[in-house]
């Protein structure tokens, strides 16, 4: 089984409409993320969560909100969908090693989202 | 602000040779993680190797291996015996001490040609 799981894979909606990303992940990390793909623009950084309580803004949050319903999930959420948001999300997840402040993240396998 | 800059947008590569795909990036930090990953056709954003900054040896993982220069910001990745299933987007990758956002580059896209 995936230890970080996206839903749905695949999303086609129209503009105005009000949608949710789901992420789930039994890594058992307390730290979620949520990333946006354009072609030619690698990942950017939408929101991200260090645990249930604690949420904050990325690089590009205009038009998003998230939800941190437990340390396993993280949903995304687009209140009013729009054309420029067509892209392809990923979820992704980290916990801090012992002895440092680095981190690796490890992603789910991506939502691919179409808003006409 | 940290910037990562991958100045290949495509290469390509015969099966069994070898490739250098490129990145540069910059940053003030001294501790810092670099990292590889790998974007095949089903778009799954796969680990393929990481770096510490304060470690001068440079890490390898089976046929994937990097030279990590730091004095010149330079963080390259080898494929040796290149194979079919390496065919795919690469994305090298920051994070710093200082913070928690993974910085990507624009990503060099490999074919791996039989």
């Amino acid at each position: 089984d995936a230890d970080v799981t996206q839903t749905p894979r695949n999303r086609i909606t129209k503009t105005g409409k009000r949608i949710m990303l789901e992420c789930s992940q039994t890594k058992g990390h307390d730290r979620m993320y949520w990333y946006r793909q354009d072609p030619g623009l690698g990942l950017r950084l939408i929101y991200y969560s260090f645990d249930v309580k604690d949420i904050n803004k990325g690089e590009i949050s205009d038009g998003y909100s998230v939800s941190r319903q437990a340390q396993a999930k993280f949903s995304l959420s687009l209140e009013s969908a729009i054309p420029n948001q067509t892209a392809l999300y990923f979820c992704a997840t980290s916990d801090l090693p012992r002895g440092g402040p680095q981190e690796t993240q490890y992603f789910g396998p991506g939502t691919r989202l179409l808003v006409l | 602000a940290q910037t990562v800059t991958q100045s290949q947008p495509e290469m390509s590569v015969q099966e069994a040779e070898t490739v250098t795909l490129s990145c540069t990036y910059d940053t003030s930090e001294n501790n810092y993680y670099l990292f590889w990953y790998k974007q095949p056709p089903s778009r799954q954003m796969i680990l393929v190797i990481r770096q510490e900054a304060y470690k001068q040896q440079n890490a390898t993982e089976n046929r994937f291996s990097v030279n990590f220069q730091k004095a010149a910001k330079s963080f390259s990745l080898k494929i040796s015996d290149s194979q079919l299933g390496d065919t795919a987007m690469y994305f090298c990758a920051f994070i710093g001490s200082s913070n928690y956002k993974l910085t990507f580059g624009k990503g060099t896209l490999l074919t791996v040609n039989p």
